[in-house]
């Protein structure tokens, strides 16, 4: 079974705090994913990884950044936390080299409150 | 109009009812199409993945793709109470699982 876990299932903090969030996976997938989401609004892409170091800017990157230093974890970083960014923050990974499926799998979720 | 419609709900049906779940969508270049099913305060977990046109059956659930119509459906056959979540369609249509479109979400309630 396809594992992706993420660190935290509840998180509460400050006003301009720095945040890490962080996710494994694996499933040796090349490709990994953060989003956010709210209700009404669907889920939001923040930002994408399909190798180690390399990134990609999703829907609404601003106010994030991250990293992939290792192929199974990719982090979110809130650089200045704010209260905008309360939201459910879902991790996803997708795509195993020489097997014919693409599907993205999603971790747990992490509820982020920021007050 | 956006790239893939599902109607938001909510959905209520009693115990045992047959549930169809659907999405639109414009993009004829999808061809990946799964659905997830997201239960409160939890991450969506995938339910079905099918490739192309066709159908595809897993226990109670049935997973129906119309390219043609740009149509896909999920039917659940004898609805529990435990079927209560929301249901979010995606589609892809790269070979490398790199982008993914997902539609709002439809909630569900079976009601005992």
């Amino acid at each position: 079974d396809v594992k992706v876990t993420q660190s935290s299932r509840y998180l509460v903090k400050r006003t301009g705090e720095k945040v890490f969030l962080e996710c494994v996976q694996d499933m040796d997938h090349e490709n990994m994913f953060w989003y956010r989401q709210d209700p009404g609004l669907g889920l939001r892409l923040i930002y994408f990884s399909y190798d180690v170091k390399m990134k990609e800017k999703g829907d609404i990157p601003e106010g994030y950044s991250v990293s992939r230093e290792k192929k199974e974890r990719f982090s979110l970083i809130l650089e200045s936390a704010s209260t905008n960014q309360t939201s459910m923050y879902l991790c996803a990974s997708s795509f195993q080299r020489g097997v014919p499926n693409t599907e993205a799998f999603f971790g747990q979720g992490t509820r982020l409150t920021v007050v | 109009q956006k790239e893939v419609e599902q109607d938001p709900g909510p959905l209520s049906v009693p115990e045992g009812a047959i549930v169809s779940l659907n999405c639109t969508y414009s993009n004829s270049a999808f061809q990946y199409f799964m659905w997830y099913r997201q239960y409160s305060r939890k991450g969506p977990e995938l339910l079905m993945y099918t490739y192309s046109s066709g159908n595809k059956e897993d226990g109670r659930f049935t997973a129906q793709v119309d390219k043609s119509s740009k149509y896909i459906s999920l039917f659940i056959r004898d609805s529990q109470p435990s079927d209560s979540a929301t249901y979010l369609c995606a589609m892809s249509a790269d070979n490398y699982g790199q982008n993914f479109v997902f539609g709002p979400g439809t909630r569900l309630s079976v009601l005992p």
